[in-house]
């Protein structure tokens, strides 16, 4: 079956750019997109096909998909931000997610 | 905005049918759009249940797939999911969710608020 591997956890300053990876193979040939999910909340889209940002999303969150790494880059990063992120894709009539990748901002 | 209310009981005896539904407000489900049921075991990531169409075209998790339905009633605007023969391992919120595309293959972009599922005698 279809893998996608994150990191457990991705740490950055405020102000700075974060970075989490999202790897599977030839993910780059599918669409990823990414949520975003607080303590006790639903997660919430934040970037669909591959680098779209749903309407109220800021600017400040994009995406990019090559190879076999789709990445979500958190530009400005804010305490706000600091949540779990997940990736997800189609496979073979299968949607799989991404394990999370918990983002502390400190 | 599209609204989606869960409904359904919390807690399931092990050997039992979880059923769970999704109203959904704002939208006219039959117009079309993928619909589809997701859940979050205490203290770990999301794992797809399955979605379904409008039309009811339906794609499943194959690691639940013997004990999964998902039906749609377009009359009542709602979706709905029965997994059987539950157990322990079936504890989690689950969600209900809007595929934001015309085909199965897209992002969820509207949940449901989520509703805990105990497994327990």
């Amino acid at each position: 079956s279809y893998e996608l591997t994150q990191p457990r956890s991705v740490s950055v300053s405020p102000g700075q750019t974060a970075s989490i990876t999202c790897s599977g193979d030839q993910l780059g040939n599918k669409y990823a997109c990414w949520y975003q999910q607080k303590p006790g909340q639903s997660p919430v889209l934040v970037i669909y096909q591959d680098n779209k940002r749903p309407s109220g999303i800021p600017e400040r969150f994009s995406g990019s998909n090559s190879g076999n790494t789709a990445t979500l880059t958190i530009s400005g990063t804010q305490a706000i931000d600091e949540a779990d992120y997940y990736c997800q894709a189609w496979d073979s009539g299968t949607e799989v997610f991404g394990g999370g990748t918990r983002l502390t901002v400190l | 905005q599209v609204q989606l209310q869960q409904s359904g009981p919390g807690l399931v005896k092990p050997s039992e049918t979880l059923s769970l539904t999704c109203s959904v407000s704002n939208y006219s489900i039959s117009r079309g759009y993928y619909w589809g049921w997701i859940r979050q075991p205490p203290s770990k990531g999301l794992e797809w249940i399955g979605s379904i169409s409008h039309t009811g075209t339906t794609y499943n998790n194959p690691s639940l797939k013997s004990r999964v339905t998902i039906s749609i009633e377009t009359s009542k605007n709602l979706f709905s999911l029965k997994l059987t023969s539950v157990t322990a391992a079936d504890t989690a919120v689950y969600y209900c969710a809007r595929g934001r595309g015309w085909t199965a293959d897209d992002a969820f972009d509207f949940w449901g608020q989520g509703t805990v599922i105990t497994v327990s005698s």
